[in-house]
Protein backbone atom coordinates (compact mmCIF):
# COMPACT_ATOMS: atom_id res chain seq x y z
CA UNK A 1 0.00 0.00 0.00
CA UNK A 2 0.92 3.77 0.12
CA UNK A 3 3.21 4.69 2.52
CA UNK A 4 4.92 8.31 2.99
CA UNK A 5 7.49 9.11 5.51
CA UNK A 6 9.37 11.78 6.50
CA UNK A 7 11.27 13.18 9.26
CA UNK A 8 9.81 14.83 12.66
CA UNK A 9 11.87 17.49 13.31
CA UNK A 10 13.22 20.62 11.96
CA UNK A 11 14.73 23.49 13.56
CA UNK A 12 16.58 26.71 11.70
CA UNK A 13 17.76 29.78 12.79
CA UNK A 14 15.20 32.99 11.55
CA UNK A 15 15.98 34.31 7.76
CA UNK A 16 18.09 31.02 6.82
CA UNK A 17 16.24 28.44 4.47
CA UNK A 18 14.59 25.09 5.56
CA UNK A 19 14.56 21.84 3.31
CA UNK A 20 11.52 19.23 4.50
CA UNK A 21 12.36 15.98 2.53
CA UNK A 22 9.43 13.50 2.39
CA UNK A 23 9.82 10.20 0.48
CA UNK A 24 6.51 7.63 -0.98
CA UNK A 25 5.63 4.72 -2.25
CA UNK A 26 3.05 4.87 -4.70
CA UNK A 27 4.65 6.04 -8.12
CA UNK A 28 1.49 6.28 -9.79
CA UNK A 29 -0.10 9.31 -7.31
CA UNK A 30 -1.45 11.88 -9.40
CA UNK A 31 -0.82 14.75 -7.02
CA UNK A 32 1.56 15.55 -3.78
CA UNK A 33 0.81 17.98 -1.58
CA UNK A 34 2.28 19.77 1.61
CA UNK A 35 0.12 20.76 4.33
CA UNK A 36 0.39 23.10 7.02
CA UNK A 37 -0.77 22.63 10.67
CA UNK A 38 -0.60 25.47 13.14
CA UNK A 39 -1.13 24.33 16.71
CA UNK A 40 -4.68 23.56 17.65
CA UNK A 41 -5.95 23.96 13.96
CA UNK A 42 -6.33 21.54 11.36
CA UNK A 43 -4.40 21.23 8.32
CA UNK A 44 -4.38 23.61 5.20
CA UNK A 45 -2.94 23.29 1.97
CA UNK A 46 0.67 24.85 1.33
CA UNK A 47 1.24 24.11 -2.19
CA UNK A 48 0.43 21.31 -4.16
CA UNK A 49 2.65 19.89 -7.26
CA UNK A 50 1.82 17.96 -10.26
CA UNK A 51 3.39 14.13 -10.88
CA UNK A 52 4.41 15.76 -14.36
CA UNK A 53 6.15 18.48 -13.08
CA UNK A 54 9.46 18.48 -11.26
CA UNK A 55 9.63 21.73 -9.84
CA UNK A 56 6.88 24.79 -8.44
CA UNK A 57 7.85 27.83 -7.19
CA UNK A 58 5.36 29.97 -5.27
CA UNK A 59 6.69 33.31 -3.75
CA UNK A 60 9.53 31.52 -0.75
CA UNK A 61 8.23 27.76 -1.27
CA UNK A 62 9.89 26.00 -3.53
CA UNK A 63 8.24 22.37 -4.07
CA UNK A 64 10.84 19.96 -5.82
CA UNK A 65 10.13 16.25 -6.93
CA UNK A 66 12.23 13.72 -8.32
CA UNK A 67 10.07 10.73 -9.56
CA UNK A 68 12.71 8.39 -10.19
CA UNK A 69 13.66 8.11 -6.14
CA UNK A 70 10.32 9.20 -5.02
CA UNK A 71 11.46 11.76 -3.25
CA UNK A 72 9.46 15.67 -2.35
CA UNK A 73 11.08 18.28 -0.98
CA UNK A 74 10.02 21.49 0.22
CA UNK A 75 11.97 24.23 0.71
CA UNK A 76 11.06 27.83 2.47
CA UNK A 77 13.13 30.72 1.70
CA UNK A 78 14.03 32.81 4.67
CA UNK A 79 11.64 30.99 7.00
CA UNK A 80 10.39 33.66 9.78
CA UNK A 81 9.13 32.70 13.42
CA UNK A 82 5.23 32.67 12.08
CA UNK A 83 6.66 29.46 10.02
CA UNK A 84 6.67 27.27 12.84
CA UNK A 85 4.42 24.56 12.64
CA UNK A 86 4.01 21.31 11.29
CA UNK A 87 4.52 20.56 7.74
CA UNK A 88 2.70 17.38 5.73
CA UNK A 89 3.49 15.44 3.36
CA UNK A 90 1.14 13.84 1.55
CA UNK A 91 -0.13 12.03 -1.82
CA UNK A 92 -3.61 11.08 -3.55
CA UNK A 93 -4.37 8.12 -5.23
CA UNK A 94 -4.29 8.21 -8.83
CA UNK A 95 -7.91 7.90 -10.19
CA UNK A 96 -9.60 8.11 -6.34
CA UNK A 97 -10.02 10.34 -2.93
CA UNK A 98 -8.31 9.14 -0.84
CA UNK A 99 -4.91 10.91 0.32
CA UNK A 100 -2.18 9.44 2.52
CA UNK A 101 -0.18 11.65 5.20
CA UNK A 102 3.57 11.96 6.35
CA UNK A 103 3.90 11.83 10.08
CA UNK A 104 4.99 15.34 9.90
CA UNK A 105 7.58 17.47 10.01
CA UNK A 106 7.45 20.13 13.16
CA UNK A 107 9.43 23.27 12.23
CA UNK A 108 11.34 24.92 15.30
CA UNK A 109 12.00 28.20 13.92
CA UNK A 110 14.97 30.20 16.51
CA UNK A 111 14.85 34.03 16.32
CA UNK B 1 -18.05 30.60 5.07
CA UNK B 2 -18.40 27.25 7.50
CA UNK B 3 -16.72 24.72 5.06
CA UNK B 4 -16.23 21.70 7.56
CA UNK B 5 -17.70 22.18 10.63
CA UNK B 6 -17.17 18.82 13.94
CA UNK B 7 -18.58 18.63 16.83
CA UNK B 8 -17.74 18.48 19.72
CA UNK B 9 -13.94 20.16 20.21
CA UNK B 10 -13.77 18.12 22.91
CA UNK B 11 -14.77 14.99 24.52
CA UNK B 12 -13.95 12.82 27.62
CA UNK B 13 -15.44 9.36 27.80
CA UNK B 14 -15.12 6.37 29.82
CA UNK B 15 -13.97 2.82 28.78
CA UNK B 16 -16.87 1.33 27.32
CA UNK B 17 -19.29 4.26 26.61
CA UNK B 18 -20.22 5.11 22.97
CA UNK B 19 -20.44 8.47 21.15
CA UNK B 20 -20.61 10.08 17.55
CA UNK B 21 -18.04 12.51 16.22
CA UNK B 22 -20.14 15.17 14.25
CA UNK B 23 -19.28 16.19 11.17
CA UNK B 24 -20.53 18.59 8.10
CA UNK B 25 -19.69 20.22 5.06
CA UNK B 26 -21.45 22.59 3.35
CA UNK B 27 -19.13 23.12 -0.24
CA UNK B 28 -21.31 20.13 -1.79
CA UNK B 29 -17.71 18.00 -1.68
CA UNK B 30 -18.51 14.20 -3.14
CA UNK B 31 -15.84 13.11 -0.56
CA UNK B 32 -15.49 13.00 2.85
CA UNK B 33 -13.23 11.36 5.51
CA UNK B 34 -12.41 10.35 8.92
CA UNK B 35 -8.70 11.04 10.31
CA UNK B 36 -6.91 10.91 13.47
CA UNK B 37 -3.62 12.15 14.61
CA UNK B 38 -1.01 11.00 17.47
CA UNK B 39 1.98 11.96 18.24
CA UNK B 40 4.72 10.83 15.51
CA UNK B 41 2.13 8.59 13.62
CA UNK B 42 1.02 12.00 11.56
CA UNK B 43 -2.83 11.06 10.06
CA UNK B 44 -4.13 7.93 9.88
CA UNK B 45 -7.00 7.47 7.54
CA UNK B 46 -10.27 5.65 9.63
CA UNK B 47 -12.99 5.95 6.95
CA UNK B 48 -14.11 7.70 3.81
CA UNK B 49 -16.72 8.16 1.82
CA UNK B 50 -17.31 9.32 -2.22
CA UNK B 51 -20.67 10.10 -1.71
CA UNK B 52 -24.12 9.34 -0.23
CA UNK B 53 -24.55 5.71 0.65
CA UNK B 54 -21.22 4.76 -0.29
CA UNK B 55 -18.46 4.14 2.99
CA UNK B 56 -15.00 2.23 2.76
CA UNK B 57 -12.23 1.30 5.61
CA UNK B 58 -9.19 3.24 5.80
CA UNK B 59 -6.01 2.84 7.57
CA UNK B 60 -7.65 2.29 10.85
CA UNK B 61 -11.29 1.22 11.10
CA UNK B 62 -11.41 -0.98 13.67
CA UNK B 63 -13.57 0.19 16.03
CA UNK B 64 -15.37 2.83 14.22
CA UNK B 65 -18.63 2.96 12.20
CA UNK B 66 -19.85 5.36 9.34
CA UNK B 67 -22.77 6.22 7.59
CA UNK B 68 -23.64 8.73 5.13
CA UNK B 69 -26.72 9.54 4.13
CA UNK B 70 -26.62 13.07 2.64
CA UNK B 71 -24.16 14.76 0.80
CA UNK B 72 -23.79 16.85 3.84
CA UNK B 73 -23.05 14.53 7.28
CA UNK B 74 -20.31 11.99 7.98
CA UNK B 75 -20.67 11.12 11.23
CA UNK B 76 -17.84 8.78 13.03
CA UNK B 77 -19.50 6.40 15.76
CA UNK B 78 -17.01 4.61 18.48
CA UNK B 79 -19.19 2.00 19.78
CA UNK B 80 -17.59 0.59 22.64
CA UNK B 81 -14.64 3.79 23.94
CA UNK B 82 -11.15 1.99 24.52
CA UNK B 83 -8.01 3.92 25.82
CA UNK B 84 -5.86 3.34 22.49
CA UNK B 85 -8.73 5.79 20.84
CA UNK B 86 -7.38 8.90 22.78
CA UNK B 87 -6.79 10.98 19.60
CA UNK B 88 -7.33 14.14 18.05
CA UNK B 89 -9.71 13.57 15.01
CA UNK B 90 -9.76 15.46 11.91
CA UNK B 91 -13.05 15.52 9.39
CA UNK B 92 -11.79 16.71 5.70
CA UNK B 93 -13.62 17.17 2.44
CA UNK B 94 -12.62 17.22 -1.27
CA UNK B 95 -14.10 17.44 -4.35
CA UNK B 96 -13.63 15.79 -7.93
CA UNK B 97 -14.84 18.51 -9.93
CA UNK B 98 -12.65 19.52 -13.32
CA UNK B 99 -10.67 22.62 -11.87
CA UNK B 100 -10.01 20.62 -8.31
CA UNK B 101 -6.52 19.92 -7.28
CA UNK B 102 -7.79 17.30 -4.92
CA UNK B 103 -7.62 19.67 -1.87
CA UNK B 104 -9.10 18.47 1.36
CA UNK B 105 -10.28 21.07 3.34
CA UNK B 106 -10.33 20.54 7.09
CA UNK B 107 -12.57 20.59 10.32
CA UNK B 108 -10.58 22.20 13.66
CA UNK B 109 -10.86 18.61 15.41
CA UNK B 110 -12.08 17.00 17.88
CA UNK B 111 -10.20 16.06 20.85
CA UNK B 112 -11.38 12.75 22.55
CA UNK B 113 -10.17 11.35 25.80
CA UNK B 114 -10.91 7.75 26.88
CA UNK B 115 -10.18 7.24 30.20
Amino acid sequence: GEDVEQSLFLSVREGDSSVINCTYTDSSSTYLYWYKQEPGAGLQLLTYIFSNMDMKQDQRLTVLLNKKDKHLSLRIADTQTGDSAIYFCAERETGGFKTIFGAGTRLFVKA
Amino acid sequence: NAGVTQTPKFQVLKTGQSMTLQCAQDMNHEYMSWYRQDPGMGLRLIHYSVGAGITDQGEVPNGYNVSRSTTEDFPLRLLSAAPSQTSVYFCASSSERARDTGELFFGEGSRLTVL
